[in-house]
């Protein structure tokens, strides 16, 4: 069974700074996608990932996909506080059955 | 105009009861989902059709009964409402693609809360 791990759950962080987001998976997949949900609002997307070394990036964040090493990165840089939101990876577990991971809620302070 | 909609938006009911959750798109896409999120934010896919033919089933309760009239709307029906059915139910399209990879669009959500 395909599992996904996001780290951290939590993150505080201030404006300006840079780090970065770790999605895990426990079975091959070359489909990853991130989305986006602010607080009672529904998800939005923000990249699909669809091969090894696929890299895309909007604005402050850059998303990229390692398939051997089963795992994503969401990296965002010189944080503003707009960017503050739940941020969930999810995997293709094949006829588009998308498995999330928990979602890493980031704050991001003046 | 809203690509993916759903009613009711909020939906407070006791258990026991019986409710409906519409969910219609305009996107002419081919595959519409239903989704759960707990709690804890916790998104788990419970169902998906294509074209009107149920694909993904996922290990729901049978009180929880899907039906897509057409490719473009996908309603969920849950009988017997249990407290432990409250959450966000969310819907979802996306386009089919020979190689898949298409973005799933949600929608705004329902409310669930069971008293």
């Amino acid at each position: 069974e395909l599992k996904v791990e996001q780290n951290p759950l939590f993150l505080s962080m201030q404006e300006g700074k840079n780090y970065t987001i770790y999605c895990n998976y426990s079975t091959t997949s070359d489909r990853l996608y991130w989305y986006r949900q602010d607080p009672g609002k529904s998800l939005e997307s923000l990249f699909v990932l669809l091969s090894n070394g696929a890299v895309k990036q909007e604005g402050r964040l850059m998303a990229s996909l390692d398939t051997k090493a089963r795992l994503s990165t969401l990296h965002i840089t010189a944080a503003v506080h707009d960017l503050s939101a739940t941020y969930f990876c999810a995997v293709d577990q094949g006829a588009q059955k998308l498995v999330f991971g928990q979602g890493t809620r980031l704050t991001i302070n003046p | 105009d809203t690509a993916v909609s759903q009613t009711p938006k909020y939906l407070v009911t006791q258990m026991g009861n019986d409710k409906s959750i519409k969910c219609e798109q305009n996107l002419g896409h081919d595959t519409m989902y239903w989704y759960k999120q707990d709690s804890k934010k916790f998104l788990k896919i419970m169902f998906s059709y294509n074209n009107k033919e149920l694909i993904i089933n996922e290990t729901v309760p049978n009180r929880f009964s899907p039906k897509s009239p057409d490719k473009a709307h996908l309603n969920l029906h849950i009988n017997s409402l249990e407290l432990g059915d409250s959450a966000v139910y969310f819907c979802a399209s996306s386009q089919d693609s020979q190689d898949g990879g298409e973005t799933q669009y949600f929608g705004p959500g329902t409310r669930l809360l069971v008293l």
